[in-house]
């Protein structure tokens, strides 16, 4: 079953504008990551946030995390057409096993 | 240059053709897990290691096995693939521990069986 829920599901933007993606969850979680994957390659790590954290900042992006909602939030400013890419969240969970839970991902597409 | 491996990268094959998609890492991760990502599903995790002969399975794991004999190696095995396994497959290690949870993933495989 899925665990994370991207939304939107795509997004469009202007070279310049922010980029708002959110990530909502079931269980109860260790820690939340995002990644990037362009077109077909392989997945990136982006930005980690603990449990216990409730924002980090890595350059461009942003990430809040709210564990009360079981969401998540990436914000990524200043946005660039390379950029454009699928984004997706992914769930660290410790069943014994730390199983990763990944979300349908948010497809950004950034127009220069 | 440290890097997850996988081959091949592109593969076609028939109905019941067994098959064995590699996956090798050269950053002594003790954790390796492989996925299948399908359009509008995101990426499902089918079998994860641990460590060397430890191995648990994922959210999807039916019609799949691993092996993990070496701490390198997490071969991806199809006894008997089907249609239904068409995909595009990832293979990922990291760190083993409750912090560190940041996979570094291979390039993938596109399987598609006929």
């Amino acid at each position: 079953s899925q665990q994370g829920e991207e939304d939107p599901q795509a997004l469009s933007i202007q070279e310049g504008e922010n980029a708002t993606m959110n990530c909502s969850y079931k269980t109860s979680i260790n820690n939340l990551q995002w990644y990037r994957q362009n077109s077909g390659r392989g997945l990136v790590h982006l930005i980690l946030i603990r449990s216990n954290e409730r924002e980090k900042h890595s350059g461009r992006l942003r990430v809040t995390l709210d564990t009360s909602k079981k969401s998540s939030s990436l914000l990524i400013t200043a946005s660039r057409a390379a950029d454009t890419a699928s984004y997706f969240c992914a769930t660290g969970l410790n069943t014994g096993g730390f199983k990763t839970i990944f979300g349908a991902g948010t497809r950004l597409f950034v127009k220069a | 240059e440290a890097q997850v491996t996988q081959n091949p990268r592109y593969l076609i094959t028939v109905t019941g053709k067994k098959l064995t998609v590699t996956c090798s890492q050269n950053m002594n991760h003790e954790y390796m897990s492989w996925y299948r990502q399908d359009p509008g599903l995101g990426l499902r995790q089918i079998y994860y290691s641990m460590n060397v002969e430890v191995t648990d399975k994922g959210d999807v794991p039916e019609g799949y096995k691993v092996s993990r004999k070496e701490k390198r190696n997490f071969p991806l095995i199809l006894e008997s693939p089907s249609p239904n396994q068409t995909s595009l497959y990832f293979c990922a290690s990291r760190v083993y521990g409750l912090e560190d949870n940041e996979q570094f993933f291979g390039p993938g495989t596109r399987l598609t069986v006929l």
